[in-house]
């Protein structure tokens, strides 16, 4: 079966503190993968996106992810939390073989001031 | 701003009601898929078009879910007979390019069944 499984969740960090929401994968066939936040009450909005090129993926507000075949894993970091990054987090894996998009369960980041 | 929007934003209803919802994708957005999200869950999957074709339905969505997309712009997904278990956000989505582009999502719209 073709998933992705979000580790955590709920994370909370001290602003400032690094941040790391893991993501984990299974697929047979080479994954296109994203994250996504979610602000309360809203829509899903892109933060980034791996489609086979560069391992190291930088997106918006300062997160940025690394997809490591080898241990099946995308997961998102940022160096230093800030308040405003209190959201929801989704991974999200698509493949090759289809136009079919599957969620995690999400990860709930909370920032403590 | 993603372009995408969706209404009514929110709908309070009894159960046994008939719902619609409508996704006004923009016009690169050959690809237009529904999600539903219930609270602390992930986007479950229901249904996407390429165009104005329904290429994939969801095993989940029960009979009482129907979902169209005439001229492939705007889309419509219908709620018979309303029951408590289908509040919920519903999301509509667009997707341009091929099949490394990404879902952009409207605000969703929210469903309550009383």
């Amino acid at each position: 079966a073709q998933s992705v499984t979000q580790l955590g969740s709920h994370v909370s960090v001290s602003e400032g503190a690094l941040v790391l929401l893991r993501c984990n994968y299974s697929s047979s066939v080479p994954p296109y993968l994203f994250w996504y936040v979610q602000y309360p009450n809203q829509g899903l909005q892109l933060l980034l996106k791996y489609t086979s090129a560069a391992t190291l993926v930088k997106g918006i507000n300062g997160f940025e992810a690394e997809f490591k075949k080898s241990e099946t894993s995308f997961h998102l970091t940022k160096p230093s939390a800030h308040m405003r990054d209190a959201a929801e987090y989704f991974c999200a894996v698509s493949f090759i073989s289809g136009d079919q998009f599957y969620f995690g369960t999400g990860t709930s980041l909370t920032v403590i001031p | 701003d993603t372009g995408v929007s969706q209404n009514p934003r929110h709908k309070i209803t009894k159960r046994g009601q008939n719902v619609t919802f409508r996704c006004d994708p923009i016009s690169e957005h050959n690809r237009l898929y529904w999600y539903r999200q219930t609270l602390g869950q992930g986007p479950e999957f229901l249904t996407y078009f390429q165009n104005e074709a329904q290429l994939e339905k969801s095993r989940l969505l029960s009979d009482r879910f129907s979902a169209e997309r005439p001229k492939g712009s705007f889309s419509t997904l219908e709620i018979q007979r309303t029951e408590q278990g289908d509040s919920a956000m519903y999301l509509c989505a667009g997707r341009a390019g091929g099949l490394t582009g990404e879902l952009f999502f409207g605000e969703g719209s929210r469903l309550t069944v009383l």
